[in-house]
């Protein structure tokens, strides 16, 4: 059964860095494109950030960009969220999610961690 | 930016059928995709490619997609059925994927 375990969450003062980390198994990952996607409570969930299987394609969204850096490791079989200049507005569960073949859709997810930005 | 409208919340009595729009001009001839969400737990996909479904979900759920309007129906709504609902889709002229507002459906 595919596994997505995302770690790294946790509480950082406005401004600061935190760096996320998805472990995957039990599928081949690196012939998949990845994404992180988040969801403040109570809310939505909103889409941050996908990498293609080769790292070739990365994708932002707005809200994030220039802000989040995402990265791979297909030998390590994990995912990054490089997260800086962290806002209250980014505090959410982030999961990581697999892409579908065609990359339109999230056919897995892990369970998530949580991400708190306050001082 | 993109946005895709969902109701909040849709409220069904056991045994009947819930329907959730997900309307929006970016939908026009793309796939949606619909996820399922209980209380504490991650999304799971539920319908993908306007209609299809993943292994292991229950052919009561189905899904269509016409004009500017996608839709999820569940037939034969049960207690175990009640979660938020989201629609979506990837917008490949701007390289973005993008959520409906979610929907809750309450099972009377």
């Amino acid at each position: 059964e595919v596994q997505l375990v995302e770690s790294g969450g946790g509480l950082v003062k406005p401004g600061g860095s935190l760096r996320l980390s998805c472990a995957a198994s039990e599928f081949t990952f690196s012939v998949y494109t990845m994404n992180w996607v988040r969801q403040a409570a109570g809310k939505g969930l909103e889409w941050v950030s996908s990498i293609s299987s080769s790292s070739t394609y990365i994708y932002y969204a707005d809200s994030v960009k220039g802000r989040f850096t995402i990265s791979r490791d297909n030998a390590k079989n994990s995912l990054y969220l490089q997260m800086n200049s962290l806002r209250a507005e980014d505090t959410a569960v982030y999961y990581c999610a697999i892409s579908s073949s065609s990359a339109e859709y999230f056919q897995h997810w892990g369970q998530g961690t949580l991400v708190t930005v306050s001082s | 930016s993109h946005v895709l409208t969902q109701p909040p919340s849709v409220s069904v009595a056991p045994g009947q059928t819930a329907r959730i729009t997900c309307g929006g001009n970016i939908i026009g001839s793309k796939f949606v995709h619909w996820y399922q969400q209980k209380p504490g737990q991650a999304p799971v996909l539920v319908v993908y490619d306007d209609s299809d479904r993943p292994s292991g979900i229950p052919e009561r759920f189905s899904g269509s997609n016409s004009g500017n309007t996608a839709t999820l129906t569940i037939r034969r709504v049960g207690a175990g059925d009640e979660a938020d609902y989201y629609c979506q889709v990837w917008v490949s002229g701007s390289d973005q994927y993008v959520f409906g507002t979610g929907t809750k459906v309450t099972v009377l």
